[in-house]
Formats: C-alpha cells, sequence, structure tokens
C-alpha cells in the first residue's frame, strides 16, 4: 500500500500567482480530508469529502480556496490568488468508512510558501 | 463544539525513561480518541486509538489511558527512544461520521 500521495512536496510562488495540489488518497478509502497547518494555529481541517462529495467546506478560509475531487482517486486544492499568508503545510488525509471516518492516514504534505 | 487541547507545549524526557503526554478535550460526547506522532518533515503517522467504553489501550511500548470523569486522556511511552523524539497530537470526535479535532500538539525530545 502506498499511503496517501500529495504533490508536490515543495511549491515556492509568488503573490497572486494560482496554486494546485493534488491527492491520491489510499485505495478503497471514502473520506478525503484536506489540512493546513501552521506553528500558529496547527493543524486546520479545511474541507473533507465522502465519496467524492464535499461534506463540510467550513474550514475553507475564504473564497480564494477550492476544492475538489473528480473521482475516488484523486483531489485538488487550489488557491487563486495566493497570498503571503497562504504559506503553510497542506496536508490531505483519508480514511475508510468501516472505521467511521475515525482513524485518518496521512500524506506527506505539500509546503508552499508564498513570496 | 469539540475542542481538545494539550497541557504542555515541550517535553523533554532522558532516554530510557517513561515518557507521558497529556491531553484534555472538552466535548462529554466525544467517544473515540487517537494519538498521532508527526515526524519533522512528515504527516502525522497513527500511534493508538481508545473507545470510550475503555479507560486503558496498550500497543508495543505505549498506552492510551482515557479518564472520562475529568475528560482528560495521556499517552504514555516507555522505555523512550531517541527515534520517539517528534511532535504528539491528540484527536478527538465523537459517533457518526465527523471528523476529528485535533490538539496543538506536544514537542517530545528525548536526551541521550
Amino acid at each position: 500500500d502506498a499511503g496517501v500521495i500529495q504533490s508536490p512536496r515543495h511549491e515556492v510562488t509568488e503573490m497572486g500567482q494560482e496554486v494546485t495540489l493534488r491527492c491520491k488518497p489510499i485505495s478503497g478509502h471514502d473520506y478525503l480530508f484536506w489540512y493546513r497547518q501552521t506553528m500558529m494555529r496547527g493543524l486546520e481541517l479545511l474541507i473533507y469529502f465522502n465519496n467524492n462529495v464535499p461534506i463540510d467546506d467550513s474550514g475553507m478560509p475564504e473564497d480564494r480556496f477550492s476544492a475538489k475531487m473528480p473521482n475516488a482517486s484523486f483531489s485538488t486544492l487550489k488557491i487563486q490568488p495566493s497570498e503571503p499568508r497562504d504559506s503553510a503545510v497542506y496536508f490531505c488525509a483519508s480514511s475508510h468508512q468501516r472505521e467511521g471516518g475515525k482513524t485518518q492516514y496521512f500524506g506527506p504534505g505539500t509546503r508552499l510558501l508564498v513570496l | 463544539g469539540e475542542s481538545v487541547g494539550l497541557h504542555l507545549p515541550t517535553l523533554s524526557v532522558q532516554e530510557g525513561d517513561n515518557s507521558i503526554i497529556n491531553c484534555a478535550y472538552s466535548n462529554s460526547a466525544s467517544d473515540y480518541f487517537i494519538w498521532y506522532k508527526q515526524e519533522s518533515g512528515k504527516g502525522p503517522q497513527f500511534i493508538i486509538d481508545i473507545r470510550s467504553n475503555m479507560d486503558k489501550r496498550q500497543g508495543q511500548r505505549v498506552t492510551v489511558l482515557l479518564n472520562k470523569t475529568v475528560k482528560h486522556l495521556s499517552l504514555q511511552i516507555a522505555a523512550t527512544q531517541p527515534g520517539d523524539s517528534a511532535v504528539y497530537f491528540c484527536a478527538g470526535g465523537y459517533s457518526g461520521n465527523t471528523p476529528l479535532v485535533f490538539g496543538k500538539g506536544t514537542r517530545l525530545s528525548v536526551i541521550a
């Protein structure tokens, strides 16, 4: 099992540019979560999907952030336009409904730096 | 709503000693708790979980204790090793398909 796969692992961009983060969940998992981690705020849940459908996006900071899950094996988190305060590590996690969606398995994260 | 927090942001332990990391939660409806370990540059890794119908659960060198009366749980690591150095997060949730709420994390430093 390859685990949750995220790309890119590192992204450096300039303010105003569009950033797209990608995630491939563990095969067979039907929950997918996007988190943002910073020193100041810790681990924050941005949005999560169940069976490719967004369930709760209340953690998405503002309209500049959007997430999609076109199929069970792929999700994207897009920031447009990006701002320096978006600099953080973004994690994707997945889980299986058999476990009530509780035990989440995390990817390695994408470290984003917006200049 | 759910709120999960940690008592101590940092913990330094001598190699070979036991470590205890504490966590408090606010939602008495919480019925499932997980401890994660996050090493530098990596995502959080599942360590051990416990349901509210238990007060103790043991794994390999780790034990989680749950005290529902005071809404507190702890992670005990026996014979702490340098490889245990990481940030440890507790997370809590309750029945149904609701997401976990994560605490801020405690950094464990093992002194050789």
